[in-house]
């Protein structure tokens, strides 16, 4: 079956530092890969997802995420983070070309 | 575009109670899924739709769950006999076909069931 782990629970960064969270998932086959995001008080919604082609994906407000199917991973990157970056993030993969498999996610505060 | 919506946006109830949940997916979308999120955790798979058919529910989806989705419009998920365990948010999303399709969630319902 297919699994998402994220390594990183809690991320505490200052305003201006770099970010890097992890997610790596299980399934060797073609795959599509997800980052959401859940602002404080907000719905989910979608960062940024990979489909084929250029594995390095650009997302909204500046995040970018690269595929490494060597790795089986699909980190999330930005070069400088915000306090209105402080939020949950989960990676996700479609299981069975449906619905979608959720890491447990990584809780980002940013302080100003 | 006004997104998708469920009502309501939190249920307290007592063990024991049945409850309804309700989800309005973005209009032109054919599939609707149900996900359930408890503290510390991502959202977990319980069942979607494909219009009006059921086409899958997760082993989490016990036998006091049900969903529906009439005429492919909006969907309402019961539970029956609510336990303690239930407590968690019930967030819905609807994309256009599979999962190559972006998902879309709703805000959620939270239900706390004492």
């Amino acid at each position: 079956a297919q699994s998402v782990s994220q390594h990183n629970h809690h991320v505490i960064l200052s305003e201006a530092a770099s970010l890097e969270l992890g997610c790596n998932y299980s399934y060797g086959g073609t795959v599509n890969l997800f980052w959401y995001v859940q602002y404080p008080g907000q719905h989910l919604q979608l960062l940024l997802k990979y489909f084929s082609g250029d594995p390095l994906v650009k997302g909204i407000k500046g995040f970018e995420a690269e595929f490494i199917k060597s790795k089986f991973s699909f980190n999330l990157r930005k070069p400088s983070v915000q306090w209105s970056d402080t939020a949950e993030y989960f990676c996700a993969v479609p299981y069975n070309t449906d619905k979608l498999i959720f890491g447990t996610g990584t809780r980002l505060q940013v302080f100003p | 575009d006004t997104g998708v919506s469920q009502d309501p946006r939190h249920k307290i109830t007592k063990r024991g109670q049945n409850v309804t949940f309700r989800c309005d997916p973005i209009s032109e979308h054919n599939r609707l899924y149900w996900y359930r999120q408890t503290l510390g955790q991502g959202p977990e798979f319980l069942t979607y739709f494909q219009n009006e058919a059921q086409l899958e529910k997760s082993r989490l989806l016990s036998d006091r769950f049900s969903a529906e989705r009439p005429k492919g419009s909006f969907s309402t998920l019961e539970i029956q006999r609510t336990e303690q365990g239930d407590s968690a948010m019930y967030l819905c999303a609807s994309s256009a076909s599979g999962a190559t399709d972006t998902q879309y969630f709703g805000p959620g319902t939270r239900l706390t069931v004492l």
